[in-house]
C-alpha cells in the first residue's frame, strides 16, 4: 500500500519569510494529493490540491508541485503570517487499494510575528 | 448548508467498555470514512462506508466496527476499549460517486479518552 512522508516536522520561520514542507510517496499509482491544515482542537481543512496531470497550482500565496518521476510534492506558503501557524498534513490517495487517503505525520509550521 | 457533524464532542470511558460514536456527512455526500488521529500524528484510516455498507477497511481489529443509515448518517463502534484508543476520531464525507481523487470534508472530531 501507499506510504507518506513529510518532512520537517517542526518549521519556524519569521512573518513575511517563506515556508516548504516536503512530502513523498510510494504508489506510483496515487494521481490526487491534497494538503490539510489543522489549528489545534480544530477539524483539519483542505488547502489546496493537486492531481497527477498538472506539475503546479497556485492559489493566492499558498502552491504545491508534484514531481511525478520522484514521488514528491511539496507545499509552499509564501508571506507567512501569524495565522499560517497551525499543523499541516499532505496526503495521497492509493487508488489499487482503496478510495482513501494515506496522511503523512504532519508538520508544525509556527509564524513569529 | 451544513458539513460534516459529529456527536458528541468529547467523551470519557474505562477499559473495557463500549462506545459509539455518531457522524452525519456534508449535504449531498453519501460516502463516510472514519479516521483515528493520535495526539501528534496523521489520521489513519478504520473504514469506510458507502451504499449501508463497509467498502474498505483500514488496518483496525474487528474491535472497530461501524454502520451506515439510509440517510447517509454513520455511526463507529468500539468495543472493549484500550488505552490506546484514547485519540481524536474524525468522520470524513465525499460527494457521490466519490472515486478517491476529490477531497474528503471534516467533521470537528470526537475527542475519545480512556481512563
Amino acid at each position: 500500500g501507499e506510504n507518506v512522508e513529510q518532512h520537517p516536522s517542526t518549521l519556524s520561520v519569521q512573518e513575511g519569510d517563506s515556508a516548504v514542507i516536503k512530502c513523498t510517496y510510494s504508489d506510483s499509482a496515487s494521481n490526487y494529493f491534497p494538503w490539510y491544515k489543522q489549528e489545534l482542537g480544530k477539524r483539519p481543512q483542505l488547502i489546496i490540491d493537486i492531481r497527477s496531470n498538472v506539475g503546479e497550482k497556485k492559489d493566492q500565496r499558498i502552491a504545491v508541485t508534484l514531481n511525478k518521476t520522484a514521488k514528491h510534492f511539496s507545499l509552499h506558503i509564501t508571506e507567512t503570517q501569524p495565522e499560517d501557524s497551525a499543523v499541516y498534513f499532505c496526503a495521497a490517495n492509493s487508488p489499487a487499494f482503496s478510495t482513501n487517503f494515506v496522511f503523512g505525520p504532519g508538520t508544525r509550521l509556527s509564524v513569529l510575528p | 448548508d451544513a458539513g460534516v457533524t459529529q456527536s458528541p464532542t468529547h467523551l470519557i470511558k474505562t477499559r473495557g467498555q463500549q462506545v459509539t460514536l455518531r457522524c452525519s456527512p456534508k449535504s449531498g455526500h453519501d460516502t463516510v470514512s472514519w479516521y483515528q488521529q493520535a495526539l501528534g500524528q496523521g489520521p489513519q484510516f478504520i473504514f469506510q462506508y458507502y451504499e449501508e455498507e463497509e467498502r474498505q477497511r483500514g488496518n483496525f481489529p474487528d474491535r472497530f466496527s461501524g454502520h451506515q443509515f439510509p440517510n447517509y448518517s454513520s455511526e463507529l463502534n468500539v468495543n472493549a476499549l484500550l488505552l490506546g484508543d484514547s485519540a481524536l476520531y474524525l468522520c470524513a464525507s465525499s460527494p457521490k460517486e466519490y472515486r478517491g481523487n476529490q477531497p474528503q470534508h471534516f467533521g470537528d472530531g470526537t475527542r475519545l479518552s480512556i481512563l
